[in-house]
């Protein structure tokens, strides 16, 4: 089956403090994945894409297929991280049905 | 890259009635998609809409409760029917972003829908 599990909740660090947040997926297929962001009263709105191996807002993400893993990465965290974070897995050969993770909220604390 | 307008943003229903939401965007799109995210919950997809033909639905989710229509290229709409409490839920459309679908997706801001 398909699946994204984020597994965690809430990540709480301080601003300057490097930043992980964790991404593992089931599929059987080679995987799209995304990360997406919901800041405070903001749409949700995509991040990352693991396609175009991209750095925004001083975030990466690799895809490690040994582990299934798709975790998001920033070095030194600011307050204005503090949201939000959604990975998604493009299942079923790129049909627009992305599978969600249950998210995990970032506080970045001054 | 697409911009989603949808509305209503909010709304209060009594149970037993239906809502309709609409969802405009400023480009032609061959695909729209319709997610609910339940309290608490994550983003579920509902369905997928294309023009010319009838949606496709997800399991657990039937064209009775959850009608939509895709006149044209730009527009959706979703209908949640007979509503109770348990569709209290954000509604959310999407359409992929500029440049294929292998570039993701971009999302309207959603309907907050609570039902009394």
């Amino acid at each position: 089956a398909q699946r994204v599990t984020q597994p965690e909740k809430l990540l709480s660090v301080f601003k300057g403090a490097p930043v992980e947040l964790k991404c593992n997926y089931s599929y059987s297929g080679s995987p799209e994945l995304f990360w997406y962001v919901q800041y405070s009263r903001q749409r949700l709105q995509l991040l990352l894409r693991h396609i175009s191996r991209e750095s925004i807002k001083g975030f990466t993400a690799d895809l490690n297929k040994g582990e299934t893993s798709f975790h998001l990465k920033k070095p030194f965290a600011q307050e204005e991280d503090s949201a939000m974070y959604y990975c998604a897995l493009d299942g079923s050969g790129n049909t627009g049905k992305l599978i969600f993770g249950q998210g995990t909220t970032l506080q970045v604390k001054p | 890259s697409a911009v989603i307008s949808q509305k209503p943003s909010r709304d209060i229903c009594q149970r037993g009635t239906s809502l309709t939401i609409q969802c405009q965007v400023d480009s032609q799109v061959t695909m729209m998609f319709w997610y609910r995210q339940q309290p608490g919950q994550s983003l579920t997809l509902i369905a997928t809409a294309n023009q010319g033909s009838e949606a496709t639905y997800e399991s657990g989710f039937v064209i009775d409760k959850f009608p939509i229509s895709r006149p044209n290229l730009t527009f959706s709409t979703l209908t949640v029917s007979n509503m109770s409490p348990e569709d209290s839920s954000i509604y959310l459309c999407s359409v992929a972003l500029t440049g294929g679908i292998n570039y993701g997706y971009t999302f309207g801001s959603g309907t907050r829908l609570t039902v009394v």
